[in-house]
């Protein structure tokens, strides 16, 4: 099947902390897998993606790496800030290798950084 | 990147009535364009996939004939809920598709009273 299972949140950490945020797939085949950001009151937005076992995504401070023995594809970030307070989901189409199919979220992960 | 608008962005309507949520994509063509819906503080639910010429492929468990999806043209799709009530309150979010990426418009607020 296609599912994706993010860590639940919420998550609160204080301006500069280290950030990671789960996420794990069922491993049918070797989807490309996503991580998408919203902001409070808006749609979503693309943070990263990684297209193949092994690649690493980043964007905006933010990482996360393709890891097929382990079916994850974590989100991490060395050092927050205030601004990156928004709901980041985890997500991975539903058939083929490309996005413009259906895609699976994950449940979401609400984080809060305070100054 | 891509640019995905929708109109209007925040709607308060009686129930009964009928509200119309329009998703454009503004500097590309987009043959497919989805539907999602967003409870607080969840996840997004796809509704719908919209596809242009063609109608809608609707996901299990959702009404057909009380949400209305016309994609016209290459660039616009439209999502009409009919005979609102208050639990069709809720936010609406589309997305087209483009080569290999999903680009999201910035959602709709509907409140049914």
């Amino acid at each position: 099947g296609n599912s994706v299972t993010q860590m639940e949140g919420p998550v609160t950490l204080s301006e500069e902390a280290f950030l990671t945020i789960n996420c794990t797939y069922t491993a049918t085949g070797y989807p490309s897998l996503f991580w998408y950001v919203q902001y409070p009151g808006e749609g979503l937005q693309l943070l990263l993606k990684a297209t193949k076992a092994d690649d690493k995504g980043s964007n905006k401070g933010f990482e996360a790496t393709y890891r097929k023995e382990t079916t994850s594809f974590h989100l991490e970030k060395g050092s927050v800030q205030v601004s990156d307070s928004a709901v980041y989901f985890c997500a991975r189409p539903n058939a083929g290798g490309t996005s413009y199919g259906k895609l699976t979220f994950g449940q979401g992960t609400i984080l809060t950084v305070h100054p | 990147g891509a640019v995905v608008s929708q109109h209007p962005s925040r709607v308060i309507c009686k129930s009964g009535t009928s509200v119309k949520i329009e998703c454009r994509s503004l500097d590309f063509q987009a043959t497919t364009m989805f539907w999602y819906r967003q409870f607080p503080k969840q996840s997004l639910m796809l509704m719908a996939t919209s596809n242009e010429g063609s109608k809608a492929t609707y996901e299990q468990g959702v009404e057909k004939d009380k949400f209305l999806i016309n994609h016209a043209s290459l660039t616009l799709s439209t999502l009409t809920v009919t005979s609102a009530h208050p639990e069709d309150s809720s936010f609406y979010i589309c997305s087209a598709a483009a080569e290999e990426e999903q680009f999201f418009g910035p959602g709709t607020r509907l409140t049914v009273l």
